[in-house]
């Protein structure tokens, strides 16, 4: 296993435009992590799964952006109608378990918004 | 309200020249520290988990330290190639969810 994995790595769009990422977790991690991060920001959560469950959205995630991670394994994160203010890097990191255990980080998909 | 408070914003080092950046944090029921590296345009790195006051991690000219309110990293004659954003998060549980929350990052340069 090489990590988790995101794709794709840059994405140019027009404003009002869909897209969606996708991530490949860690195999055997259980847990699923989608972060926003901007420039001289932290990571700021959106939301997680636990498995295939989705268990908790930031107040960040507006009706625009919806996640899915069907059969607990890959997952993918949809902004519909872009905005210029959707741009950012989006990070998605995966852990083995619930408290205590470390999130390992993929390189992250650059969205830039025209 | 912040949890995670990371200082300086931005740090200045000659090669060589040791110093310590800072996390401090405002919650309770902590599950767990974690220090991260992140390169410009990547995602970040795991370095350590800390999990308790006095506790202690190394590597290579890292080291991470834990007290009951703020957590330290100390490098010890930094090289060029230490140059990173170094991200802290805390681990709670509000709730039970244990999502991890980041502070704004240190942003190191080490000058040859």
């Amino acid at each position: 296993d090489t990590g988790v994995s995101q794709n794709p790595r840059h994405k140019i769009t027009k404003r009002g435009q869909n897209v969606t990422f996708r991530c490949d977790p860690i195999s055997e991690h259980n847990r699923l992590y989608w972060y926003r991060q901007t420039l001289g920001q932290g990571p700021e959560f959106l939301t997680y799964f636990q498995n295939e469950a989705q268990l908790e959205k930031s107040r960040l995630l507006s009706d625009r952006f919806s996640a899915e991670r069907p059969k607990g394994s890959f997952s993918t994160l949809e902004i519909q109608r872009t905005e210029q203010g959707d741009s950012a890097m989006y990070l998605c990191a995966s852990s083995l378990q619930e408290g205590g255990t470390e999130a390992f980080f993929g390189q992250g998909t650059r969205l830039t918004v025209v | 309200e912040d949890q995670v408070t990371q200082s300086p914003e931005a740090l200045r080092l000659q090669e060589g020249e040791s110093s310590s950046l800072n996390c401090s944090y405002t919650v309770s029921g902590l599950r767990g520290l974690f220090w991260y590296r992140q390169d410009p345009g990547k995602g970040p790195e795991f370095l350590f988990t800390l999990y308790s006051a006095g506790e202690e991690k190394e590597k290579e000219r890292l080291k991470a330290t834990l007290t009951k309110k703020e957590s330290f990293l100390h490098i010890t004659a930094p090289k060029p190639e230490d140059s990173a954003t170094y991200l802290c998060a805390v681990q709670v549980r509000p709730g039970g969810s244990y999502i991890p929350t980041f502070g704004r990052g240190t942003s190191l340069i080490v000058h040859p």
